[in-house]
């Protein structure tokens, strides 16, 4: 079974802070991805990726950075942190981008 | 503009009754829908999946029903155990990479 792990768990920041958001996944896929996830939108895609050193822009990209430095780390970047960027944040990943997605468990950001 | 509708936003049955859960899309590419499961303080898991050529899919007390003229799924949940508490995603998928999830719906199974 996938292994998707996120860290840190938990992060609090202040309005105009960095943040780097990290995810390791252990199984070979190809596809990594970062949602958010907020009530009464589900989850709704930031950045995702298809492979080491390749990135592309998902449907709420605005204020974030992604970086995949590696087949199996994908990194999210808020250079600014905004008070609106407080979510639940999900990294996942697949084997051909048309399968299954396998999630690790989130990390929630507060931005004070 | 969200393209998968989820209702209800939450939910709450009786341990043993059938919970039903309901979803529609907008986008007549989608062609395979998965559910996904989310226990809290958990990433989601996928549940349950169907393929547009299929009206119906079963993994024991889970069931899919589809209707593509309608544009509209349901997951039943039989038999429905306070285990089964959890937040239900539905998803709409084109066959490429991108996945477009509902909202959610939040059951309750009470003993």
């Amino acid at each position: 079974e996938a292994a998707v792990t996120q860290s840190p768990r938990n992060k609090v920041t202040v309005t105009g802070g960095n943040v780097t958001l990290s995810c390791r996944q252990t199984n070979s896929h190809n596809y990594m991805y970062w949602y958010r996830q907020d009530t009464g939108h589900g989850l709704r895609l930031i950045h995702y990726s298809y492979g080491a050193g390749n990135l592309q822009i998902g449907d709420v990209p605005d204020g974030y950075k992604a970086t995949r430095t590696t087949q199996e780390d994908f990194f999210l970047l808020l250079e600014l942190a905004s008070p609106s960027q407080t979510s639940l944040y999900f990294c996942a990943s697949s084997e051909t981008g048309r399968d299954t997605l396998y999630f690790g468990a989130g990390t929630r950001l507060s931005v004070l | 503009q969200q393209q998968v509708r989820q209702s209800p936003q939450s939910l709450t049955v009786w341990e043993g009754e059938t919970a039903i859960l309901n979803c529609s899309y907008e986008d007549s590419t989608f062609n395979y829908f998965p559910w996904y499961q989310q226990f809290p303080g958990e990433g989601p898991a996928l549940l349950i999946s169907i393929r547009s050529v299929s009206d119906k899919k079963e993994d024991g007390r889970f069931t899919i029903f589809f209707n593509k003229r309608e544009k509209k799924l349901s997951l039943h949940i039989t038999d429905s155990q306070p285990g089964d508490s959890a937040t239900y995603f539905c998803a709409g998928h084109t066959g490429g990479y991108k996945v477009v999830f509902g909202s959610g719906t939040r059951l309750l199974v009470s003993p």
